[in-house]
């Protein structure tokens, strides 16, 4: 199975000021890595799949990099309603594994 | 506008059993493969269990193997997992995803529906 493995586990960052969380898989997983944001009280939202395509909404603020085992997700200009926990998720082999997430507080 | 609603959550016992069910709307059902995704209180999100289109395929965690079953009627547009021998482990809320309508990206999941809360207490 593939560990995915996430940091750092808390970012503050101030609104406006760009955000960038990493993402590690324990083996290549190409390009198969999607992020999901999750607010709390709500389910999870798709946010990038492939490792940098936006999903259908998503704002162009968000950007996904990185392939194999290294990713990126970037924020570059974080609004009040980007302050949620992020999920990387390998889904390039069975079981498809959630890294344990990074959590986007106000500093 | 795509749905997905999560049914049959409670409090059981350790060694019950409970049975969830996710209705779907909006879209094909019949089309997508499913999936359940859990999260205990305060925790990360853990795959469950995945049911291709036609439920020739299936597929289970090692946490939950032997225990929970997943099902669908494509009739009814519904989703369901039937989880026995139920542990204080599995308290969480559980979340159905259908695959999403990604070329190539069969388990990448969106949308989900809002979760049913299933807790394991004595």
């Amino acid at each position: 199975e593939i560990v995915m493995t996430q940091s750092p586990a808390t970012l503050s960052v101030s609104p406006g000021e760009r955000a960038t969380l990493s993402c590690r898989a324990s083996q290549s997983v190409s390009s198969n890595l999607a992020w999901y944001q999750q607010k709390p009280g709500q389910a999870p939202r798709l946010l990038i799949y492939g490792a940098s395509t936006r999903a259908t909404g998503i704002p162009a603020r968000f950007s996904g990099s990185g392939s194999g085992t290294e990713f990126t997700l970037t924020i570059s200009s974080l609004q009040s309603e980007d302050f949620a926990v992020y999920y990387c998720q390998q889904y390039n082999n069975w079981p498809p594994f959630f890294g344990g997430g990074t959590k986007v507080e106000i500093k | 506008e795509v749905q997905l609603v999560e049914s049959g959550g409670g409090l059981v016992k350790p060694g019950g059993s409970l049975r969830l069910s996710c209705a779907a709307s909006g879209f094909t059902f019949s089309s997508y493969s499913m999936n359940w995704v859990r999260q205990a209180p305060g925790k990360g999100l853990e795959w469950v269990s995945s049911i291709s289109s036609s439920s020739s395929y299936i597929y289970y965690a090692d946490s939950v193997k032997g225990r929970f079953t997943i099902s669908r009627d494509n009739a009814k547009n519904s989703l369901y997992l039937q989880m026995n021998s139920l542990r204080a482990e599995d308290t969480a809320v559980y979340y159905c995803a259908s695959r999403a309508p990604i070329v190539g990206a069969t388990k990448v999941f969106d949308p989900w529906g809002q979760g049913t809360l299933v807790t394991v207490s004595s």
